[in-house]
């Protein structure tokens, strides 16, 4: 069974620009979060998707968004890019909702605004 | 909102000696989830071991188990049997049930195994 996937792996922005990133998750999962990690604040919950549908939103400024699409992939975009949006972005899927199952993260994406 | 302490922030242990990583968080729900995750290197998140607060026994995967005080407040993570695959940044992590704080992390233990 293949993984969840990330893409892109990298990514280069310009501040006031906008991002959309993407995630698949493990076939069969249905239940997608995202998670921004970066060296000073750590690991931090961005929002959490099951069954198209947005379970729970971390305590981010509402120009992260997403959805989750009927295939269970996920989209998380960011816009009006700032310094300090510059991190990790990491998805994890799991198969019932909650974040109580076993999570399977992607490899992340790195986002870098300049 | 929760908080989850890792008060270690690099740990190192001979190949084949045990280690234990710290954890306490803070909450004020009687009924959650938590668990240690592993980032090699290579930075995919691998989830070790879960424990579910309702459960006494500690669990157990292997060479890794945890000591959970509940009332303490206290979820440590002990590894026997070091190898060089354990190197890592590990993660503890809390999770009760949703609302904004999600799936809540601490700050990470840099595990170093010396050969």
């Amino acid at each position: 069974k293949a993984g969840v996937t990330q893409t892109p792996r990298y990514l280069i922005k310009t501040r006031g620009q906008q991002v959309t990133l993407s995630c698949s998750p493990i076939s069969g999962h249905r239940s997608v979060s995202w998670y921004q990690q970066t060296p000073g604040q750590g690991l931090q919950f961005l929002f959490e998707y099951f069954s198209e549908t947005q379970r729970n939103k971390g305590n981010f400024p509402g120009r992260f968004s997403g959805r989750q699409f009927s295939n269970s992939r996920s989209e998380m975009n960011v816009s009006t890019l700032e310094l300090g949006d510059s991190a990790l972005y990491l998805c994890a899927s799991s198969q019932d909702q909650g974040l109580n199952s076993p999570l399977h993260f992607g490899n992340g994406t790195r986002l870098t605004v300049t | 909102a929760q908080t989850v302490t890792q008060s270690q922030p690099e740990m190192s242990v001979q190949e084949a000696e045990t280690v234990t990583l710290s954890c306490t968080y803070d909450t004020s729900e009687s009924d959650y989830y938590l668990f240690w995750y592993k980032q090699p290197p290579s930075r995919q998140m691998i989830l070790v071991i879960r424990q579910e607060a309702y459960k006494q026994q500690n669990a157990t995967e292997n060479r890794f188990s945890v000591n959970f005080q509940k009332a303490a407040k206290s979820f440590s993570l002990k590894i026997s049997d070091s190898q060089l695959g354990d190197a890592a940044m590990y993660f503890c992590a809390y999770y009760s049930g949703g609302g904004a704080d999600g799936l809540t992390f601490g700050k990470g233990t840099h595990l170093i195994i010396q050969p």
